[in-house]
């Protein structure tokens, strides 16, 4: 089945500082991932469609500016939380659909567990 | 009002019991329907897609009711494994954006 990867699984770091995470399908070709975020006991909420090749696109009240996504291959989207603070605390989720087959669902990868100190 | 609602939970239930989630979802131009189950600290992984005629899928039935903009998974025959909270999710009119419900817990006991 289809594999999504992220990279780094959790991190932590002091605030102000800018966190990259990697977000990769194995095994398939994706044009659109997409970024979620989940506090604790909430649902999980888009935060960005990632589009290769072009700019992302942002949900409304999400920073773009402060939530960096760059889609530069059909397998590898990043998403950078520059200046990160303790309430961009949270568990940070991507999904991929796989352009070779329409009208699947997204496949979802396992997730980025960010503390902000 | 919420765009996917759902009864938070926690449903309790002994092994061997049968049990319904209810979902509503508010765009009457939705057009894909999912249960989703999430462990503890996981990510969503995809339990069935959910028809309008229905679908089954071993001992998890999914039925959709467009005119009242309704979804339900029914689960029967409980397993200890079963444990999870399950995710309404349904698209955003015609995209590929999805939107997900907070999730029903379920707790099988002994």
């Amino acid at each position: 089945g289809a594999v999504v990867s992220q990279h780094p699984s959790w991190v932590i770091c002091k605030s102000g500082t800018s966190v990259k995470i990697e977000c990769r399908s194995l095994d398939f070709q994706a044009t659109t991932m997409f970024w979620y975020r989940q506090f604790p006991k909430q649902s999980l909420m888009l935060m960005a469609t990632s589009n290769e090749g072009s700019k992302a696109t942002y949900e409304q009240g999400v920073e773009k500016d402060k939530f960096l996504i760059n889609h530069a291959s059909l397998t590898l989207s990043t998403l950078t939380v520059t200046s990160a603070h303790p309430e961009d605390s949270s568990f940070y989720i991507c999904s991929a659909r796989d352009i070779q087959r329409i009208g699947e669902t997204q496949y979802f990868g396992p997730g980025t567990r960010l503390l902000v100190l | 009002r919420k765009e996917v609602e759902q009864d938070p939970g926690p449903f309790n239930v002994p092994e061997g019991a049968t049990v319904a989630f209810n979902c509503t979802y508010s765009n009457s131009a939705s057009q894909s329907f999912f249960w989703y189950r999430q462990d503890c600290r996981k990510e969503p992984k995809l339990l069935m897609s959910v028809y309008s005629s229905g679908n089954e899928d071993g001992r998890f039935t999914a039925q959709l009711n467009r005119a009242s903009q309704y979804i339900s998974l029914l689960i029967r025959d409980s397993k200890l494994s079963d444990s999870a909270t399950y995710l309404c999710v349904v698209n955003v009119g015609r995209t590929d954006k999805l939107i997900f419900g907070t999730g029903t817990r379920l707790q099988v006991f002994p």
